[in-house]
């Protein structure tokens, strides 16, 4: 079956605007997960969405970034007024949930902010 | 102090090295642990997954996993240049999201 999709695979941006990026998780997994990836760094949580709730907002960097879920499905990452530091890949990862924590990652979508 | 520490690399090996990859954590609530595997411009592919103490093997790879020190590795038989990757360790709580190591990246020269 499909994995994990996300879009855009690369985006350009100039400093200060507004970017989307968007996650499509494997169908039947309820658990959803936003990494950022620095180069040559680890990855940094920014959040976990059960179902459509998130229980787990703590990786977020400031109130720039925010992200939903609709439907139990589909996932949005937000970040208003973008920086230069904001530059990385973001990765999505969806998972069985209720426990069954293997997560399965998405290509991830590089973001440069210029 | 971080919660998950991975050996840093760069590592650089020959084909048909034997490989050890890895990783120490300070939480001992990690429960869970896991080895990720990422090509360049790619997403991690999940390559182990292990729950209890000892070794797990698939293939190639063999997963090791020390409670009582807190250690974990992740050793490659008889490397193979497709081998070539970053190498993420990661664990979890029972109820917790997944800490990751920062990755060892291996390079695997014909």
């Amino acid at each position: 079956g499909a994995g994990v999709s996300q879009s855009p695979s690369n985006k350009v941006t100039e400093k200060g605007k507004d970017v989307e990026l968007r996650c499509d998780p494997i169908s039947g997994h309820t658990a959803l997960y936003w990494y950022r990836q620095s180069l040559g760094q680890g990855l940094e949580f920014l959040i976990y969405f059960q179902g459509n709730s998130a229980p787990d907002k703590s990786g977020l960097p400031s109130d720039r970034f925010s992200a939903e879920r609709t439907g139990g499905s589909v996932s949005t990452l937000t970040i208003q007024r973008t920086q230069q530091e904001d530059s990385a890949v973001y990765l999505c990862a969806s998972s069985l949930g209720g426990g069954k924590e293997t997560q399965y990652f998405g290509p991830g979508t590089r973001l440069l902010v210029l | 102090q971080k919660e998950v520490e991975q050996d840093p690399g760069p590592l650089s090996v020959p084909e048909g090295a034997i490989v050890s990859l890895n990783c120490t954590y300070s939480n001992s609530a990690f429960q869970y642990f896991m080895w990720y595997r990422q090509y360049s411009r790619k997403g991690p592919e999940l390559l182990m997954y292990t729950y209890s103490s000892g070794n797990k093997e698939d293939g190639r790879f063999t997963a090791q996993v020390d409670k009582s020190s807190k250690y974990i590795s992740l050793f490659i038989r008889d490397s193979q240049p497709s081998d070539s990757a970053t190498y993420l360790c990661a664990m979890r709580t029972n109820a917790g999201k997944s800490t990751f190591g920062d990755g060892t990246t291996l390079t695997v020269k014909p």
